[in-house]
Formats: structure tokens, sequence, C-alpha cells
């Protein structure tokens, strides 16, 4: 079984500061992750992954996350929020060498990032 | 590129009724879709995954009769919520891959919100 760990359900921070939002992750063997933004009412859109290769991974809007093995953790992490960053944000997973049709990614719970002017 | 479109966006039934949902991948073919459900600050639930021309996968504890799912060709998913009822009322985002090769690729819809009355 897989599962993500969010444990932060909201992450407050001013505008112009650094903004982390942390995530966790079990799976068997080795994973994908992803980071997923959601606004309100509206889907998910795609930030960034890791698949394999360099640990630091960078993304779209400016957000970068950093792949830790030892640690199973998968931190996004952006260096200057901005307001328009205020939206709930999801990790996800899913194993690397499944490749058959049911391959499935399981979100953790979700937090919601308020920048504050 | 990969863009996957959702119809309608938002619907408003009466108990009792059914209600059909669209997801469509506008510029790609989807081998596989999939049905997540989402309750107001809660991550999203995957429902069931269904590949082109067979039976879909339901996830333990989703009523397939009750929600029933058609991959009837590799641009159109649909999700029918059949005698819907209030505690239905729910976002409902549906993703779509585009190959079995890559199948960390996931592309979600914008969603559509079902309020039953």
């Amino acid at each position: 079984a897989q599962s993500v760990a969010q444990p932060e359900d909201q992450v407050n921070v001013a505008e112009g500061n650094p903004l982390t939002v942390k995530c966790t992750y079990s799976v068997s063997g080795n994973p994908y992750l992803f980071w997923y933004v959601q606004y309100p009412n509206r889907g998910l859109q795609f930030l960034l992954k890791y698949i394999t290769g360099d640990n630091l991974v960078k993304g779209s809007y400016g957000f970068e996350a950093e792949f830790n093995k030892s640690q199973t953790s998968f931190h996004l992490k952006k260096p200057s929020a901005l307001v328009s960053d205020s939206a709930l944000y999801f990790c996800a997973v899913t194993r690397r060498e499944i490749k058959a049709a049911g391959n499935k990614l399981t979100f953790g719970g979700g937090t919601r990032v308020l920048v504050k002017p | 590129g990969a863009v996957v479109s959702q119809h309608p966006s938002r619907v408003i039934c009466k108990s009792g009724t059914s209600v059909k949902i669209e997801c469509r991948s506008l510029d790609f073919q989807a081998t596989t879709m999939f049905w997540y459900r989402q309750f107001p600050k809660q991550s999203l639930m995957l429902m069931a995954t269904s590949n082109e021309g067979s039976k879909a996968t339901y996830e333990q504890g989703v009523e397939k009769d009750k929600f029933l799912i058609n991959h009837a060709s590799l641009t159109l998913s649909t999700l029918t919520v059949t005698s819907a009822h209030p505690e239905d009322s729910s976002f409902y985002i549906c993703s779509a891959r585009t190959s079995r090769d890559r199948p960390y690729e996931q592309y979600f819809g914008p969603g559509t919100r079902l309020t039953v009355t």
C-alpha cells in the first residue's frame, strides 16, 4: 500500500518570505512523486514531478521540491511567496515499477497555503 | 497540449434523477481515465479507473451500479450518477493518461460540481 502525509493543514506566510509545504510518503519500491495546486472550484494543476535523477526538481511558477529518499520526503518550496500562491496544494505518489494500466496516484490530504500581503 | 475538459462544470439535480458527466481529452488519446471525488476541504479519492473498450475497475467501497463509467473512445469517458441523493453532492474530477509506457503522466480536468437537492 502507498500513502502520503501532509502534516500541516494550513501554512501561513507573509508575501516575499520563503514558503515550504511538507510531504512525506510511503511506498514499496521506488516512487514517482508529484505536486499539484488547486484553486477554488478548479481541477488540479501540475506543478512538478520527481521521476529519477537530480533530487532537486524545479517546476512551474518558481516552485521547487527536494526528494529525500532517506527521510522519504518531498517538500515543496518557493523562495519568495506571492499572494497569488494562496491555494490548496497536494502531494501525490505512485510506484515507479508498475507500468500496468492500473497505476494509481495516492494523494495527501492537502495543505492550504495563505500568503498575506 | 494535454488538455482535459469536463462537462458540465456545475450541475444541480433533484434527488432520484441521474446525471452524466463527460470527460474529454482534447488533444491526445487517453488509454486510461481516472475518476476522483473530492469532498469540501478534503483530498481526492479515487473512485475508478477506466480503460478504453473495457469495464471500469472500481475502488473498494464505490458502488459500481450507482456510478456508471463508460470509456467508449480514446478521447471520452463518462460518469453517470444514477438515482442521485444529496450525499452524492461533491466535486468530481477526471484525469487522463496518455500511454501505458508513461504511467505517471496524468492530466486533470477542471472538475464538475454536483449538487443534489
